[in-house]
This record gives structure tokens, C-alpha cells and sequence, in this order.
């Protein structure tokens, strides 16, 4: 069965840190793919990366980075320097491949709250 | 614009009185699904539909109907609502089931039962 794991419940930082939020899956499939979703005060579900389980390269975006390691089931995201509208909830998310219904398995999420 | 509405957006109720939350998509998706967010769960698909007139249950899928008339519409229906279906909820479309096809997500619904 699926499982996504977000341990930290909530984090708090002070602008400009950095801060990392992780994200442990379990899958018995080889072929799935892993998302990160924004979930800002407002409510709704930003779309913020997709990996697919073939490309472990890390990948960077401005001040957010992904590090994908097969090897311990993990897909961490890192915020550089870390601005006060980067508060929010942070879900990670797991979805396997196939031809049938293949609904997003999320985690629980991380509240990231940054302090001007 | 590419998007996926739902309507309304906030919705209080009390406990039994039948309400529908509609969901639309304009991208001509096949694949579309509800999920219900709870604090401390994430999201957890309620109902998922392949394409007009097949439809599925999720994960959760107690308390909640769905329908799948057109491709474009794919409504929440809650026949009897109950305070445990208090929640905010999602509906998703994407152009077919399966990856690497994204999933849009509408903007959400909060609801809450009395």
C-alpha cells in the first residue's frame, strides 16, 4: 500500500533561513511519481513539483529545491532563505503508475509559519 | 482559462438537509475525483470518475454520491449530511487517469455541518 510520511507537524523559522521539509514514502510499485503542493492561507492547492521515480536528479527552482533519494524513500524540499509569504501548508504527495484509478496519496502536511 | 470551479465555495448546514456541491472543469479532462481535507490527514479522495457515467469509490467514500453526466461536471452529493462530513473539499481533473497526466485542483469548499 501506499504511504506518505511528513513527521514534522509544524515549523517555524525566522526570515531568511533555511529550511527543509521532508517527506518519507512507501510504494511497492518501481514506477510512480512524487509532487509537493503549496496550501497557502487562502486555501487552495498550488501545484509545486513532479518526479517521476526513473529521474533522481535533484532539481532547483529559484529558492526551492527538491532532493529525490530512492534509496532511503525520500523527497525533500528545501526553501532558501525563506520569505514570510512562503508561510504556509506543505503537502507531499505520491501517485502510482497504472491503468486504473491512480489517486494522489497525500501526507498529513507541514505548517511552515516564517517570522518577519 | 484553463480551470476547475467549484461552487459555492462556503457552505454551512445543518445535519440532514440534502445539499450538492457542483464541480466543473473546461479542459475537456476524462479523469475527475473529489478529496476532503481533515487537519492531521491530508486529503483523501472521496469519489473518482474515468469519463461520463463511470464513476468509483475512493478512499472515503461513506456518505457522499456522485454522478458523471457530462465530461465537463462531476457534483458532490451529500443526501444527509452529518457533522463528521465537516471538511473543505477538492475536486480534480486531469486529462486522462494516471500519470503524467496532472491533476488541476479547483479552488475548494469549505463545509460545515451543524
Amino acid at each position: 500500500a501506499q504511504k506518505v510520511t511528513q513527521a514534522q507537524t509544524e515549523i517555524s523559522v525566522v526570515e531568511k533561513e533555511d529550511v527543509t521539509l521532508d517527506c518519507v514514502y512507501e510504494t511497492r510499485d518501481t514506477t510512480y511519481y512524487l509532487f509537493w503542493y503549496k496550501q497557502p492561507p487562502s486555501g487552495e492547492l498550488v501545484f509545486l513539483i513532479r518526479r517521476n521515480s526513473f529521474d533522481e536528479q535533484n532539481e532547483i527552482s529559484g529558492r526551492y529545491s527538491w532532493n529525490f533519494q530512492k534509496s532511503t524513500s525520500s523527497f525533500n524540499f528545501t526553501i532558501t532563505a525563506s520569505q514570510v509569504v512562503d508561510s504556509a501548508v506543505y503537502f507531499c504527495a505520491l501517485s502510482e503508475a497504472g491503468s486504473g484509478n491512480t489517486p494522489l496519496v497525500f501526507g498529513k502536511g507541514t505548517r511552515l509559519s516564517v517570522i518577519a | 482559462e484553463a480551470q476547475v470551479t467549484q461552487n459555492p465555495r462556503y457552505l454551512i448546514t445543518v445535519t440532514g438537509k440534502k445539499l450538492t456541491v457542483t464541480c466543473s472543469q473546461n479542459m475537456n479532462h476524462e479523469y475527475m475525483s473529489w478529496y476532503r481535507q481533515d487537519p492531521g490527514l491530508g486529503l483523501r479522495q472521496i469519489y473518482y470518475s474515468m469519463n461520463v457515467e463511470v464513476t468509483d469509490k475512493g478512499d472515503v467514500p461513506e456518505g457522499y454520491k456522485v454522478s458523471r453526466k457530462e465530461k465537463r461536471n462531476f457534483p458532490l452529493i451529500l443526501e444527509s449530511p452529518s457533522p463528521n462530513q465537516t471538511s473543505l473539499y477538492f475536486c480534480a481533473s486531469s486529462l486522462r487517469q494516471g500519470n503524467p497526466y496532472e491533476q488541476y485542483f479547483g479552488p475548494g469548499t469549505r463545509l460545515t455541518v451543524t
